[in-house]
């Protein structure tokens, strides 16, 4: 069964920090990998969706890779910001069968962003 | 921009009740999903649906069931109300796409409490 983990939990980085954030996925039959931002209480945001034929996916100061073979995804954050501020996660979704309709989510990396 | 609406942000409601939620999407996706989030076990899938009419279990479906008689309407519906199903619900749509590289949108979440 597909487990996908980010590692830290939490992260606290001074303003204007570059940062990264992990993921990391038990198996490397996927359709794609998508990273979120959730600001407390709210629903998710969709922020990049890599397919699996792509190495890496670009939106404004974000920049998202990911090595299929080896499991593993990061999310950049280029010159971080308080509004940055807030959990991301990635999720994977599965190549085939009935799981490949759902998509299979890691805990999350809370994001604090110290002014 | 994919408008994925959940009927209410908040909602308090006693053991034993019936309880509706309702998800409205915008955009003419064919798969809608619901899911509930919780402290320290993350995102976990109750039900999704590809198609009108369609419904499929995800991994926690004991004690939902669903609805979807409209392609814009996706209904979860807790039959007898516990207080295990205190939880966020949120709901999410997807395009099909030829070749399911689409990425999941979703709503602002339903922060359930039952008494």
């Amino acid at each position: 069964k597909q487990e996908v983990t980010q590692i830290p939990a939490a992260l606290s980085v001074p303003e204007g920090e570059n940062l990264v954030l992990n993921c990391s996925f038990t198996d490397s039959a996927i359709y794609n990998l998508q990273w979120f931002r959730q600001d407390p209480g709210k629903g998710l945001t969709s922020l990049l969706l890599i397919q699996s034929s792509q190495r890496e996916q670009t939106s404004g100061r974000l920049n998202a890779s990911l090595d299929k073979s080896s499991g593993r995804s990061t999310l950049y954050i280029a010159a971080s910001q308080p509004g940055d501020s807030a959990t991301y996660l990635c999720a994977v979704r599965p190549f085939s069968g009935a799981g490949s309709y759902q998509l299979t989510f890691g805990k999350g990396t809370k994001l604090s962003v110290i002014p | 921009d994919v408008k994925v609406t959940q009927s209410s942000r908040y909602l308090v409601k006693r053991t034993g009740e019936k309880v509706f939620l309702e998800c409205v999407q915008d955009m003419d996706h064919e798969n809608m999903f619901w899911y509930r989030q919780d402290p320290g076990l993350g995102l976990r899938l109750i039900y999704f649906s590809y198609d009108v009419k369609m419904k499929e279990k995800g991994d926690i479906p004991e004690g939902y069931s669903v609805s979807r008689e409209k392609k814009e309407r996706f209904s979860l519906i807790l039959e007898s109300a516990s207080t295990n199903q205190t939880s966020m619900y949120l709901c999410a749509s997807r395009e099909q796409g030829a070749r399911n590289y689409q990425p999941q949108h979703f709503g602002d979440g339903t922060r359930l409490s039952i008494l």
